[in-house]
This record gives structure tokens, sequence and C-alpha cells, in this order.
């Protein structure tokens, strides 16, 4: 069972619109969830965390996990053409002190 | 401000021929990693190092070996390069051990 599960996308939003992007994970036991976003033929770049249930926010950027459900998302309110990329979930593994797992990716366009 | 540096940023081999990837951070980071991305993929863990002189497999370490020569750099070699390694390969660090922070600018290796 795949630990990490993200829709590949690609999703299509218009700008100034909100961008809201899912991750479920497999182990109820994790207790950190990062957002990584990386642009086209560059490297990713680590934009949020979030530790507890509920919203962490930040400027444009807002993570929401729910441990009961399994899931963690990220909203992107007034997005822009600069904000297309993929983003990356990650969790812990399942098992042992090891790093994160990473799922596939989201491809976020932005249409102008 | 170099943070993670790789090289080289392009390679292409030929079956069965050896290479190293050299990944420095002057960040004085305890953690560095070795991820290959490959399309539609996300990012697959290869090797990592919690800390000098320790290193540990990932998920996909078959074919490849690390060497941690030193806090700041970390190297991953391919001993008899097969074309199932054409690939990314991002190196990255960061203080802890499970999230990486700041990632290099990717090795682009392609195997003929």
């Amino acid at each position: 069972q795949k630990e990490v599960e993200q829709n590949s996308g690609p999703l299509s939003v218009p700008e100034g619109a909100i961008a809201s992007l899912n991750c479920t994970y497999s182990d109820r036991g994790s207790q950190s969830f990062f957002w990584y976003r990386q642009y086209s033929g560059k490297s990713p770049e680590l934009i949020m965390s979030i530790y507890s249930n509920g919203d962490k926010e930040d400027g444009r950027f807002t993570a929401q996990l729910n441990k009961a459900s399994q899931y963690v998302s990220l909203l992107i309110r007034d997005s822009q053409p600069s904000d297309s990329a993929t983003y990356l979930c990650a969790a812990p593994p399942n098992s042992g002190n090891t790093p994160l797992v990473f799922g596939k990716g989201t491809r976020l366009s932005v249409i102008a | 401000n170099a943070g993670v540096t790789q090289t080289p940023k392009f390679q292409v081999l030929k079956t069965g021929q050896s290479m190293t990837l050299q990944c420095a951070q002057d960040m004085n980071h305890n953690s560095m990693y070795w991820y290959r991305q490959d399309p539609g993929m996300g990012l697959r863990l290869i090797y990592y190092s919690a800390s000098e002189g320790t290193t540990d497999k990932g998920e996909v370490p078959n074919g490849y070996n690390v060497s941690r020569l030193n806090k700041r750099e970390f190297s991953l070699r391919l001993e008899s390069a097969a074309p199932s390694q054409t690939s990314v390969y991002f190196c990255a660090s960061s203080d802890g051990t499970h999230q990486p922070q700041h990632f290099g600018d990717g090795t682009r290796l392609s195997i003929l």
C-alpha cells in the first residue's frame, strides 16, 4: 500500500481563485506533514509543515490536517500564475525512524 | 550563500560505466540525503546519512553506494551503470533526520 497518495492532476484554476491540493496517508501514527513546491526543471523547496490537527496559515498558503480522516491539504488563496508548479506532499514512513516518504505530486496550473 | 552544491549538472554514461555524483553543503547540517526522481514517480530516497560517519539505505538503494566523507560532503556512486538508473538525482540536507530542508539543483543522468 502506497504510504502517501496524491492526485497527479493537472489541476487548473483561474488566477485569483483558491487552489486546493489534497494528500492522503496510510499511517495513523504519523505526526508531521510537509508540502514542497517544485517548479518545472528545478529542485523541490520546502514551503509548509503541519504537526497538529487544524489549519496553519502562512501568507496565501494554508495547510490543513485531519488526522481522523488521514488527509492533509494545501490551500493557495488568490492563486497567481507564479504558483504554477508541482506540489509534493510528504509524511514519515509507516515504520522506522527514517526520512519522509513523498507522494508523486500534483501539478497545478494557474491560468491568467 | 551556496547552500547545497551538486556536481556534475549533466552526465551521459554508457551501460557498465561507473561514476560518482558529488554533493556538498555549507549550512553545517547533520543530515544529508540522495533522492532520484523519475517521471510520474515523485522523489524516492536512495540513501541518507543522519550524521557524519553513518549511512542508511532508503527505498531504492540497489546499484548505488554512498560515502559521507565529512560533515559537508556526501557522495553517491554508481559502480556499473544501467539504463534503469537514468534519472534526475537530488542531494538534500537538513538539521534533523526526517525532512530535507534544502535541495541541490540536481544532476540529470542518462545511461545509454
